[in-house]
């Protein structure tokens, strides 16, 4: 089956700036997953999609960060705007129920 | 305060040595641990799961409670391992959100 697909791999943009990444999961996947590295840091957990609705959006660091899932398919996060400090490796997941969280490439973000 | 801590952010080693990625965690109650592995530019994938003992690529990992680690190895590695590896564990509370340690690049030269 098709894995979890994030575009772009790679965004560069200026502080102040928009970015908006975008998540495929997998085909019939409920769950969608946002998760975050920071440079040598550990791997974050940002929000929790079921379906179209927030189950958990503790993890986001602000309000410059908005995610979204409209129809349950796809999902958009959107950082607005950018600071230095927001630069990393964005990862989206999926599952399916409970079961084992699926992972994307992530999209590297660099915010100068 | 749940955490997981892989200690090496790099380990370097020669094609057919012995590998041990560290991890150790801290859990109320009986955790289950996950190994994720990133390739370059490839998806981070699920490399093996502890409740299902099985040898994922030649890795294996066991879980010891009494040391509260969950170390990943390998006794040959081969170049093709090189990659980021990750331990991670799923949070007590927040619907299946994992906990991840920062990550051990693994270095294999021929």
């Amino acid at each position: 089956e098709a894995g979890v697909t994030q575009f772009p791999s790679h965004s560069v943009i200026e502080k102040g700036q928009t970015v908006t990444l975008r998540c495929d999961p997998i085909s019939g996947h409920d769950n969608l997953y946002w998760y975050r590295r920071v440079m040598g840091k550990e791997i974050k957990f940002l929000l929790h999609f079921v379906k179209e609705s927030k189950q958990d959006e503790s993890g986001m660091p602000n309000n410059r960060f908005l995610a979204e899932r409209t129809g349950g398919t796809y999902s958009t996060l959107k950082v607005q705007p950018a600071e230095l400090e927001d630069s990393g490796v964005y990862f989206c997941a999926s599952s399916r129920g409970s079961n084992i969280q699926y992972f994307g490439a992530g999209t590297r973000l660099s915010v100068l | 305060a749940q955490r997981v801590t892989q200690p090496e952010k790099l380990l370097s080693v020669f094609k057919g040595a012995p590998v041990e990625l560290k991890c150790n965690y801290s859990y109320s109650g009986s955790p289950e641990l996950f190994w994720y592995v990133q390739y370059s530019r490839q998806r981070l994938q699920l490399l093996l799961r502890h409740i299902s003992r099985e040898s994922i690529k030649g890795f294996t990992a066991d879980l010891n409670k009494g040391e509260t680690s969950f170390h990943l190895k390998k006794p040959f590695a081969q170049e093709e391992d090189s990659a980021m590896y990750y331990c991670a564990l799923p949070a007590l509370s927040g619907y299946n959100k994992l906990i991840f340690g920062a990550g051990t690049r693994l270095a294999v030269h021929p």
